[in-house]
């Protein structure tokens, strides 16, 4: 299986930040790379697919890079409806795996 | 607007059949192409993708539940289903189901909002 290592595991940031979250592949997955947001109780939301396409609806401040093996997550400019756990996840192949998360708090 | 809504039983006994259900709204289950996921995660760990079914109704499982795991598919109901076998402690999750376009870039773009299934006796 593709292992999947997300940093930082929590983050602490304020509203107007930019911030950034990376995730790293145990092997090159070229762009097979997705991130989403999970809020508690709500259904995880995809956010970036194929490592750097801006799923429909979701915010410009979010945006995504990287291919191989190191990608990242950028949020511009936090807004307080940001604050949530992110995840990545590899769709290079079956089973599909998940980045551990990082929980993003307010300061 | 697909929604997805997974339904079953909240506590399971030990070595007993976990059974869950996705119901399926704002679009057919049987139209387009598209797999339908099913994916848990534990407390305090990782999300796990457990497998899915494609339209026509082949399957693709985790190979570390394999042995346990059946998914299959109503499409008179728009629903698909879980069913994990001689279920322990360690299989106490929230369990999400969701669907996966089948496209070259594959990726998950609708879940439900997940369960939580305890096993305990």
């Amino acid at each position: 299986d593709i292992q999947m290592t997300q940093s930082p595991s929590s983050l602490s940031a304020s509203v107007g930040d930019r911030v950034t979250i990376t995730c790293r592949a145990s092997q090159p997955i070229s762009t097979y790379l997705n991130w989403y947001q999970r809020k508690l109780g709500k259904a995880p939301k995809l956010l970036i697919y194929a490592a750097s396409s801006l799923q429909s609806g979701v915010p410009p401040r979010f945006s995504g890079s990287g291919s191989g093996t190191d990608f990242t997550l950028t949020i511009s400019s936090l807004q307080p409806e940001d604050f949530a756990a992110y995840y990545c996840q590899q769709s290079y192949n079956t089973p599909y795996t998940f980045g551990q998360g990082t929980k993003l708090e307010i300061k | 607007q697909v929604q997805l809504q997974e339904s079953g039983p909240g506590l399971v006994k030990p070595s007993q059949t976990l059974s869950l259900t996705c119901s399926v709204s704002g679009g057919s289950i049987s139209s387009g192409s598209y797999y339908w996921s099913w994916i848990r995660q534990p407390a305090g760990r990782g999300l796990e993708w457990i497998g899915r079914i494609y339209t026509s109704g082949s399957t693709d499982y985790n190979p570390s539940l394999k042995s346990r795991v059946t998914i299959s598919v109503d499409t008179s109901k728009n629903q698909f289903s879980l069913k994990l076998t001689s279920v322990t402690a360690a299989d106490t999750a929230v369990y999400y189901c969701a669907r996966e376009p089948h496209t070259a870039m594959a990726y998950f773009d609708y879940w439900g909002q997940g369960t939580l299934v305890t096993v305990s006796s």
